[in-house]
Formats: C-alpha cells, structure tokens, sequence
C-alpha cells in the first residue's frame, strides 16, 4: 500500500508568491518522522524540513514551513517568497517508529518557478 | 568528506555486464542507505547497513543485485549481468545510528547508470 501520497504531479508558481504542495501519508505508528526533500535537475537529494508525530508546532526553515494536520495525516510543504531557483522535483517522505531502517518516498511533485 | 561522496557519476553498461558503484557516507554516519530511482519516480529503498552489518536487504529486487560495506564505512553496490531495467538513479545516503526517526537521511548525488 502506498504510504506517502502527492496528488500533485507538476505545480506552477509566480516568482515572490507562496505556494503548497500537498502530501499525505499512511501510518499506524505513533512515532514517526516526516521530511521533505528537493531535488534539482542535478539528481542530488536536498533536505530541506523535518517534522516529527509528537511536534507540536509546525516546523520552520527559513522560507520554508511543514503544515502539519496530524489527524488528517497531511505533512503539506509551503515555500514563501518563491524563486527562479526553487523550480525542481520535490519529494515528501517519512521514516516510522523506532530502529527503522527505511524512508518511504512519495512519487514527487515538479515544481517550477515563473518569472 | 563533507557529505555523501557517490561514484561513478555516469555509467553506461553494456547488457550482461557486471557494474560497482561506491559511495562514501558522511564520517561518524553508522546508518548507511541503497536506493534505487526511476526516472520520473521517487526513490525506492533496496538495502540498509548498520555499521557493516546489512540489516535489510528487503528492497533488493534479485539475487543480481548485492551490496557489501566490509569495514563499516565506504560501501559497494554491485549488479551483476546488467539488464535494461536495472538503468536508473542509484542513490547512497547516511545517517547517524538509529533510534529516532527523526534522525535526518542525507543522500549523495547519484549514480547514473543507463544500460544498453
């Protein structure tokens, strides 16, 4: 069963306008971790949030945010203040419980930036 | 290193040979990482080391494939008798040890393998 889900497979944004993209996933774990990654042309895996089940608030790094429902298990990712450099594919992700030893993967959603 | 060091970056394989690919995780990472990525698609794990125990190997999709990280550091993905499907993205990453999971996994950039 697929356990992160994005229903987005390409979004597009204006350069300096915020954008969302969406991601829920599947857990009975009450432990869990979330995470977002961006990957640019260059196939490189960037990190850019992490949110974990017992945070309270919603994780923050600079222009990025994690809007964290937990009941409705969605992790969505808000970047503000979008940028030309922002255009990649970005993957949601999330690792379960204690002594795991695997991060499941959404299929991605492509972003790009219009100028 | 700074981080994931991954090589080759690009290899092109004829169908039927055997190809390594070697990463390099990050010093003091005793959690390293396998992945596999389609292109278009995210990735998917194949295998997970502890030190230089292979802890899950669950993800590797034949006995072609098989990875080794002997002394708990530098680690090798070898795929034998390479076929078309095998062509993909092969992602390292590392981690510090287990035991939450919030522990961040960071990836290296890839090794390209188109086989043909």
């Amino acid at each position: 069963a697929q356990k992160i889900t994005q229903t987005q497979p390409g979004m597009f944004v204006q350069e300096k306008e915020a954008v969302t993209l969406d991601c829920t996933y599947d857990t009975s774990d009450q432990s869990y971790g979330l995470f977002w990654y961006k990957q640019p042309s260059s196939g490189e895996m960037i990190f850019l949030i992490y949110q974990g089940s017992y945070d309270e608030q919603n994780a923050t790094e600079g222009r990025y945010s994690l809007n964290f429902q937990k009941a409705r298990k969605s992790a969505n990712l808000v970047i503000s203040a979008s940028q030309l450099g922002d255009s990649a594919m970005y993957f949601c992700a999330m690792r379960e419980g204690y002594n795991n030893n695997d991060m499941r993967f959404g299929a991605g959603t492509r972003l790009t930036v219009k100028p | 290193g700074a981080g994931v060091s991954q090589s080759p970056r690009y290899k092109v394989a004829k169908r039927g040979q055997d190809v390594a690919l070697r990463c390099d995780p990050i010093s003091g990472h005793v959690s390293l990482f396998w992945y596999q990525q389609a292109l278009g698609q995210g990735p998917e794990f194949l295998t997970y080391f502890q030190n230089e125990a292979q802890l899950d190997k669950s993800g590797l999709p034949s006995d072609r494939f098989f990875a080794e990280r002997p002394e708990g550091s530098v680690s090798t993905l070898k795929i034998q008798r390479t076929q078309q499907e095998d062509s993909a993205v092969y992602l390292c990453a590392s981690s510090l040890p287990q035991g939450f999971s919030g522990n961040t996994i960071y990836f290296g950039e890839g090794s390209w393998l188109t086989v043909v």
